[in-house]
């Protein structure tokens, strides 16, 4: 199974900051990559699939990018509803893992 | 509109059975794959089975490979998990997913609520 490595597993961030969080693949996945954002006791929701595409109904201030084995989503101003749970997930092969999780949280 | 709804989860010992249920509406279910994912209290998330839209592969995580079983019948819009042989590392919220378009395999657009399945003596 191709392993997925997320950095940080928390930050601490004010509204307004510009965050980033990687995700790393243990092989090439090419552009089959995407980012969940999970609020608490909530379903996660599709933000960005196939690495840099937007998904409908989700706010241009988020961003990915990335190729191969190294991925990164941006979010360039955050705002108060941002403070989630952000998930990246491999779709190269099956399963589709997923990475570990990164906590953003209000500074 | 877009629904899924799981059903089905509870209480159960280890070593006992529970049988999932995902009924869609608001798309073309027959025409989708889906995915379960589950996601242990205060963990992340994990795969754990998807089917093709009719039927006839599955896949399944190792960790439940040989105990769960997949299966839908599209003339009822309905996904179904038989799981057996349960343990208490399987106590989580388990999601119905599909994905975000027919030929699109893996990207997961749209999830269910999800049931929370205990497994505890």
């Amino acid at each position: 199974d191709i392993q997925m490595t997320q950095s940080p597993s928390s930050l601490s961030a004010s509204v307004g900051d510009r965050v980033t969080i990687t995700c790393r693949a243990s092989q090439s996945i090419r552009s089959y990559l995407n980012w969940y954002q999970q609020k608490p006791g909530k379903a996660p929701k599709l933000l960005i699939y196939t690495a840099s595409s937007l998904q409908s109904g989700v706010p241009p201030r988020f961003s990915g990018s990335g190729s191969g084995t190294d991925f990164t989503l941006t979010i360039s101003s955050l705002q108060p509803e941002d403070f989630a749970t952000y998930y990246c997930q491999q779709c190269h092969s099956t399963p589709g893992t997923f990475g570990q999780g990164t906590k953003v949280e209000m500074k | 509109e877009v629904q899924l709804v799981e059903s089905g989860g509870g209480l159960v010992q280890p070593g006992g059975s529970l049988r999932l249920s995902c009924s869609a509406s608001g798309f073309t279910f027959r025409n989708y794959a889906i995915h379960w994912v589950r996601q242990a209290p205060g963990k992340g998330l994990e795969f754990v089975s998807c089917i093709s839209s009719n039927g006839g592969s599955t896949f399944y995580a190792d960790y439940v490979k040989g105990r769960f079983t997949i299966s839908r019948d599209n003339s009822k819009n309905t996904l179904y998990l038989h799981m057996s042989s349960l343990r208490i590392e399987d106590t989580a919220m388990y999601y119905c997913v599909k994905d975000l378009e027919p030929a699109v395999f893996g990207v997961l657009d749209y999830w269910g609520q999800g049931t929370l399945v205990t497994v505890s003596s």
